[in-house]
């Protein structure tokens, strides 16, 4: 079956980088149509579509974030990572990452990480 | 930011029918993409739903039901139960400038 999960820092300090890496098992991101995405979660909010990469290493970004947002990925490693520059506060969120099929919804999920922003 | 809008809430009895709404544009729903559904259990992941406007992963009630009707879309739930209790989030695609990805505001179910 078809699993990911999310690691990386539980807390970083304003301006600095992040660096979040998905683990997935179940399927291959070198499957024509399959793509892996980051989505985030502030606290009480809503969720927050952030960047996804497909099969063929095509990449996509949130508008609002593309210029602190990098998507990559390692296909031998089963592993999508995700870094995000210049951290603030109002970046404290729940990251997850999930995986997405042609037809454009995420069907699986991971358990998402609490990352905090705060010195 | 989102670019779907939900209530915030809606509540009912157990038993009940309710229905949330999904409010887009031209440049998402209303330019034919697909919506999908999710259910978010405090302190869970998102749970796919519906996918494709109104399509029901194995597993998922048939209490659950989706449409998509011009600019919006809607997910109703037949015979309320306590167990749906949840926040639900509809998702689609936006062409607008940068095309991507986008989710609804949310809307918390609270069941009476």
């Amino acid at each position: 079956q078809i699993t990911l999960k999310e690691s990386g820092p539980t807390l970083v300090k304003p301006t600095q980088t992040l660096t979040l890496t998905c683990t997935f098992s179940g399927f291959s991101l070198s499957t024509s149509g399959v793509a892996v995405g980051w989505i985030r979660q502030p606290p009480g909010k809503a969720l927050e579509w952030l960047a996804l990469i497909y099969w063929d290493d095509d990449k996509r970004y949130s508008p609002s974030l593309k210029s602190r947002l990098t998507i990559t990925k390692d296909t031998s490693k089963n592993q999508v990572v995700l870094t995000m520059t210049n951290m603030d506060p109002v970046d404290t969120a729940s990251y997850f990452c999930a995986h997405r099929i042609p037809a454009a919804h995420f069907d699986y999920w991971g358990q998402g990480t609490l990352v905090t922003v705060s010195s | 930011q989102s670019v779907l809008t939900q209530p915030p809430s809606v509540s009912g009895a157990p038993g009940q029918r309710v229905t949330i709404s999904c409010t887009g544009s031209s440049s998402n729903i209303g330019a034919g993409y697909d919506v999908h559904w999710y259910q978010q259990l405090p302190g869970t992941a998102p749970k796919l739903l519906i996918y494709g406007n109104s399509n029901r992963p194995s597993g998922v009630p048939d209490r659950f039901s989706g449409s998509k009707s011009g600019t919006s879309a809607s997910l109703a739930i037949t015979g309320l139960q306590a167990e749906d209790e949840a926040d639900y989030y509809c998702q689609s695609y936006d062409s607008s400038l940068s095309a991507h990805y986008v989710f609804g505001t949310g809307t918390k179910v609270t069941v009476l």
